[in-house]
């Protein structure tokens, strides 16, 4: 089957514009991810959703950046008035949430990332 | 916030040597992954444990939950294994991944 896609695939703005990123997940995965990959700090994550909700938002670094998910589905997370620190691989995972109790482990699976560049 | 430590950093070893990449963490975990991503390329997951050993094909993955710590083995290693490994973990009390700094291998034919 499809596995997560993501769109667009790279993206350049201008500082202070904002962009928007895209996810689809794997069909029936209700858990969702948002990670970043820059040079100078790895892989860091970003935002959790369970379904529509987003239970945790720990790792979002501003308030400029935001993120919904809709029917359970797809995920499109916004950056506002983007610096040029901003610029880096943005990447969605999704997994198959098992309920609590049940262990919870699940492997994730990777989108190829939207690379971002702020000019 | 759990601390997550690979070594090495770098490697680089010829075409049938036995690879191991270590992976340290600082509080408990729910499992361990260890994640592949080629140059320019996507990631891919390789394993998740949460105790013992995993073995496909020439990967072996093994955890020791007391000592906090992982390695990753690549038997008779090909120049096509040449990727960055990732080592990442869920739990602790976070939802998404912590991951280490990567290591870079190259194999040489």
């Amino acid at each position: 089957g499809a596995g997560v896609s993501q769109s667009p695939s790279n993206k350049v703005t201008e500082k202070g514009k904002d962009v928007e990123l895209r996810c689809d997940p794997i069909s029936g995965h209700t858990a969702l991810y948002w990670y970043r990959q820059s040079l100078g700090q790895g892989l860091e994550f970003l935002i959790y959703f369970q379904g529509n909700s987003a239970p945790d938002k720990s790792g979002l670094p501003s308030d400029r950046f935001s993120a919904e998910r809709t029917g359970g589905s797809v995920s499109t997370l916004t950056i506002q008035r983007t610096q040029q620190e901003d610029s880096a691989v943005y990447l969605c995972a999704s997994s198959l949430r098992r309920p609590l109790g049940a262990g919870g482990l699940e492997t994730q699976y990777f989108g190829p990332g939207t690379r971002l560049l702020v000019l | 916030k759990n601390e997550v430590e690979q070594s090495p950093q770098n490697l680089t070893a010829q075409e049938g040597e036995f690879i191991t990449i270590n992976c340290s963490y600082s509080v408990g975990i729910s499992a361990l992954h260890w994640l592949q991503q080629h140059p320019g390329g996507g990631i891919v997951s390789l394993f998740m444990l949460s105790s013992g050993k995993k073995k496909h094909g020439r990967l072996i993955a093994t955890i020791n939950i007391q000592e906090k710590h992982s390695s990753l083995h690549i038997t008779a290693s090909h120049p096509r294994d040449s990727a960055v490994y990732i080592c990442a973990v869920s739990g602790g009390g976070a939802d998404g991944l912590t991951f280490g700094k990567g290591t870079h291998l190259i194999i040489q034919p």
